[in-house]
């Protein structure tokens, strides 16, 4: 079955310490997102790739960072620098030029011990 | 700044009645607008999604209307049924395939 696969599903992580958020998606999409997403809140970009080696801040990206070496593959790592990290996580994707939606994972929780 | 405003945080209705969510847009280069459907701890499912050279759009019982003129959109539920009580967010971006930009979405309750 084609889709995107957020791995792992909970995480936990000590104050100070990175942390790598996996997305993978067999759906040969060009385009991939990452969205955080607060209580109450909408869906916040954090980063976003539209082709292999290539990516673009989004609206909220200090403390995080991005890498996109394969096209089925955008980590998202949680740096200490990111003050409030507990959120839900969300990665898309969707083709490029093309109109059809962004496709969603099912997202990870991040939560500060 | 939030470009995309749903201003109703709740919605609830009856079995069998129209659900009507609302959302407005205040960048006029926004081009194509979704309406996502989520449930808690789960990612959000597509909906239905409208571009700007079409007014309405419907697919089985969502529809969704779009005034541009009024920067305003809305979507149609109709007969509504208890699966549909989630969280419903409105999107845009300036271009198909573009990143969105995410309303705060509308929890809408179903009751039987």
């Amino acid at each position: 079955d084609g889709g995107i696969t957020q791995s792992p599903k909970y995480l936990f992580r000590k104050e100070g310490q990175n942390v790598t958020l996996s997305c993978e998606q067999n759906l040969n999409h060009d385009a991939m997102y990452w969205y955080r997403q607060d209580p109450g809140q909408g869906l916040r970009l954090i980063y976003y790739s539209q082709i292999v080696n290539d990516f673009q801040k989004g609206d909220i990206a200090e403390g995080y960072s991005v890498s996109r070496e394969k096209k089925e593959s955008f980590p998202l790592t949680v740096t200490s620098a990111q003050k409030n990290p507990t959120a839900f996580y969300l990665c898309a994707s969707n083709p490029r030029d093309i109109n059809q939606p962004q496709h969603f994972g099912d997202g990870t929780r991040l939560s500060i011990l | 700044d939030q470009q995309v405003k749903q201003n109703s945080p709740s919605l609830s209705v009856q079995e069998g009645r129209i659900s009507i969510l609302n959302c407005d847009y205040t960048n006029s280069m926004f081009d194509y607008f979704l309406w996502y459907k989520k449930y808690p701890a789960e990612g959000p499912t597509f909906l239905i999604s409208i571009s700007s050279i079409k007014d309405k759009n419907e697919d089985g019982r969502f529809t969704v209307f779009l005034n541009k003129s009024a920067k305003h959109l809305s979507l149609h539920i109709v007969p509504s049924q208890p699966g549909d009580s989630a969280v419903y967010f409105c999107a845009a971006s300036e271009r198909p395939g573009y990143a969105l930009n995410f309303g705060k979405g509308t929890s809408l309750l179903v009751t039987p």
